[in-house]
């Protein structure tokens, strides 16, 4: 049983650039969350993906959207990047029947200049 | 919103000493779940408590979800090296949507010295 992958693991980009982040979830597990982790922060929930469609939303501008495939594999789109956007991105995987049972990937190290 | 406060932010300890740390919130949980996160990783879920009261165990660690439901506890026996790490609370952070996510708390960094 594999679990979660992200990719890159690390990236730098600048400021206005658009971003693309990957995630691999668990096998069986149907639901992607996606958080991201300010410098010394716990994680903020930025959306959550079941069936290929966004079905919930935290505090973040549209700006910020994804995407779930029919693998339920997933990708977090950034656009119009900001230096405060520079942050540890985590993919969550879960099965929708089990609540809260989230396994996490390891994380894009996003750094903004 | 929903905060969750962590203390102590960050302690030092010696190999062999017991650890304390708590989680307080501004509201009502009905879950509690503590996660720990190594450097370079994501974080990995160590104890879940369901119920008001309840004291579970996970080898060395016990965690206790408090009675009044705004707090809960960790703590660590005889800490080891490996212990390092930063360790958070979470909890329900509602609905939006459809989706159920997590509120984290703001962590607790644990260094082990030998």
């Amino acid at each position: 049983e594999t679990g979660v992958t992200q990719s890159p693991t690390h990236l730098i980009k600048t400021r206005g650039q658009q971003v693309t982040l990957r995630c691999s979830s668990q096998s069986g597990h149907n639901t992607v969350s996606w958080y991201q982790q300010a410098l010394g922060q716990g994680p903020q929930f930025i959306f959550q993906y079941y069936r290929e469609e966004e079905n919930g939303r935290g505090n973040f501008p549209p700006r910020f959207s994804g995407l779930q495939f029919p693998n339920y594999s997933s990708e977090l789109n950034v656009n119009a990047l900001e230096l405060d956007d520079s942050a540890l991105y985590l993919c969550a995987s879960s099965l929708a029947s089990v609540l809260y049972g989230y396994t996490f990937g390891s994380g894009t190290r996003l750094t903004v200049v | 919103g929903q905060q969750l406060n962590q203390s102590p932010q960050s302690m030092f300890i010696q190999e062999g000493e017991d650890v304390s740390m708590n989680c307080t919130s501004s509201s009502i949980f009905n879950t509690w779940l503590w996660y720990k996160q190594d450097p370079g990783e994501g974080p990995v879920l160590l104890i879940a408590l369901y119920k008001a009261g309840e004291l579970t165990s996970n080898g060395r660690l016990t965690a206790q979800f408090g009675i009044t439901r705004k707090d809960s506890f960790l703590n660590i026996s005889a800490s080891i090296p490996s212990d390092v790490g930063i360790y958070f609370c979470a909890g329900p952070g509602g609905y939006t949507g459809t989706a159920s996510k997590l509120t984290f708390g703001t962590g607790t960094r644990l260094q082990v010295t030998l």
